[in-house]
């Protein structure tokens, strides 16, 4: 059965912080890795991973595959507090239907 | 930009009833997806469509559930006779299919309360 882990579940920060979300996972026919913000309802995309080690970069977001470790990171520098949410990593596997994690839940504080 | 739209946005119905859920998937998408979630709980796969037939179906999708592309652009999510336990969120996900495992893009979901 595929399974997505992450960490923390849940984290707050100050505002201008640092995070590193992490995801690690475990599936067969490994097709992606995704990252999505829940804020309210649905899940927004923010990126897609296919390739170890190619960092992909936006704006403040940034993250990394390494297939050979199963993870993923997903770094925000100078947090916001419009970066709270729910950060939710999912898996693409057989039939690219996606398995996803419970999400890291992050606060941002004034 | 092109977006999933799914209605209604809530829908309250008693426990037996059949309820009809109902998503327009971006137009030039190619497969779609059920997805729920429970409060508090995962996001959860329960179907793909492709061509006018399911791919996939996980555990939670049984005999009660059911979808259908009656047009061009619906895609339905039904459940014959809702039980107490189908209370939750229902995103409707769609991507165009031009490549294995590239992004699926979801719409605003529709909570579902049976009481």
């Amino acid at each position: 059965e595929d399974k997505v882990v992450q960490s923390p579940l849940s984290l707050v920060v100050h505002e201008g912080d640092t995070v590193t979300l992490n995801c690690s996972y475990e599936v067969t026919n490994f097709r992606s890795l995704l990252w999505y913000k829940q804020e309210k309802k649905a899940p927004t995309f923010l990126f897609m991973l296919t390739s170890s080690g190619i960092e992909k970069k936006s704006g403040r977001l940034s993250s990394i595959l390494d297939k050979k470790e199963l993870f993923s990171i997903l770094n925000i520098t100078a947090t916001q507090t419009g970066d709270s949410a729910v950060y939710l990593c999912a898996v693409a596997g057989t039939a690219s239907k996606l398995t996803f994690g419970t999400g890291t839940r992050l606060q941002v504080t004034l | 930009e092109p977006e999933v739209t799914q209605t209604p946005s809530h829908q309250v119905t008693q426990m037996g009833q059949e309820v009809i859920l109902r998503c327009v998937p971006i137009s030039n998408h190619l497969y779609f997806y059920w997805y729920r979630q429970i409060l508090g709980q995962k996001v959860e796969f329960l179907v793909s469509f492709y061509n006018n037939e399911i791919s996939e179906k996980s555990e939670i999708f049984d005999d009660q559930f059911s979808v259908e592309r009656p047009d061009g652009s619906n895609f339905t999510l039904k459940i014959r006779s809702t039980k107490l336990e189908d209370s939750a969120m229902y995103f409707c996900a769609s991507r165009t299919g031009q490549t294995q495992g590239e992004t699926q893009y979801f719409g605003p979901g529709t909570r579902l309360l049976v009481l």
